[in-house]
């Protein structure tokens, strides 16, 4: 168990919807890293927070935004829905935010479906 | 952007069998990370690597920071090595905090 927890596992839902994916970082990281994978793809970085801000930003489309919490719980919303979002999406936590200089943590993922 | 390139892409071995998976990357980095990816989906953080080397079980794991190259052995090898292996990097002239994973190298190994 890594200490990363995302909810839900799984997500259906139909075109043109919007969903909120949710994860709790191990206790003690400060920095919240979100990937998307696509079936049988790598890993495209999305976003990462830092004790609240935002610290780097990928390939992440308009219609997706995130947030970091006081708690440092953060939230991927992904809106207005197409078939081609669907993958599973990953969460990870490191202690530090500068520059990776801490090991990686992975949650379980979401697996988002869009139907 | 820095290129990582992960070979092979995909790898067939027999149980028992001995491996070598390589990382390649375009530009310095500040550190580098091994991923396994199991069938069921999960990541595991296999080694933190910035440069040197570290073993641990049947894995060991060496980078070369100089010359941009990281290899992670496997050896005798098990059904549950299974799953693909990733490498992360984030580089150094980077001003924020990506980590950007290569595309991995697919391990079969056969009972």
């Amino acid at each position: 168990d890594s200490g990363v927890t995302q909810t839900p596992k799984h997500l259906i839902t139909a075109t043109g919807q919007r969903v909120t994916l949710r994860c709790s970082p191990r206790s003690g990281d400060l920095s919240v890293y979100w990937y998307q994978q696509s079936l049988d793809q790598g890993l495209q970085f999305l976003i990462q927070y830092y004790n609240g801000e935002e610290r780097a930003k990928g390939n992440i489309l308009e219609r997706f935004s995130a947030q970091q919490f006081p708690d440092l719980h953060s939230e991927l919303n992904l809106s207005s829905l197409e078939l081609g979002d669907s993958a599973l999406y990953f969460c990870a936590s490191s202690a530090l935010g500068v520059r990776g200089s801490a090991p990686l943590h992975f949650g379980n993922g979401t697996r988002l479906t869009v139907t | 952007g820095i290129q990582v390139e992960q070979s092979p892409p995909d790898l067939i071995l027999q149980e028992g069998a001995n491996s070598t998976l390589r990382c390649n990357f375009s530009d310095s980095v500040n550190n580098l990370q091994w991923f396994h990816q199991n069938p069921w989906g999960q990541l595991i953080n296999l080694f933190y690597i910035p440069s040197g080397t570290k073993q641990n079980g049947r894995l060991s794991a060496t980078t070369v920071a100089t010359e941009r190259y990281s290899l992670l052995y496997i050896s005798s090898s098990q059904t549950t090595d299974s799953g693909v292996y990733f490498c992360a990097v984030s580089p150094l002239m980077n001003r924020d905090d990506k980590i950007i994973f290569g595309k991995g190298t697919r391990l079969h190994i056969l009972p």
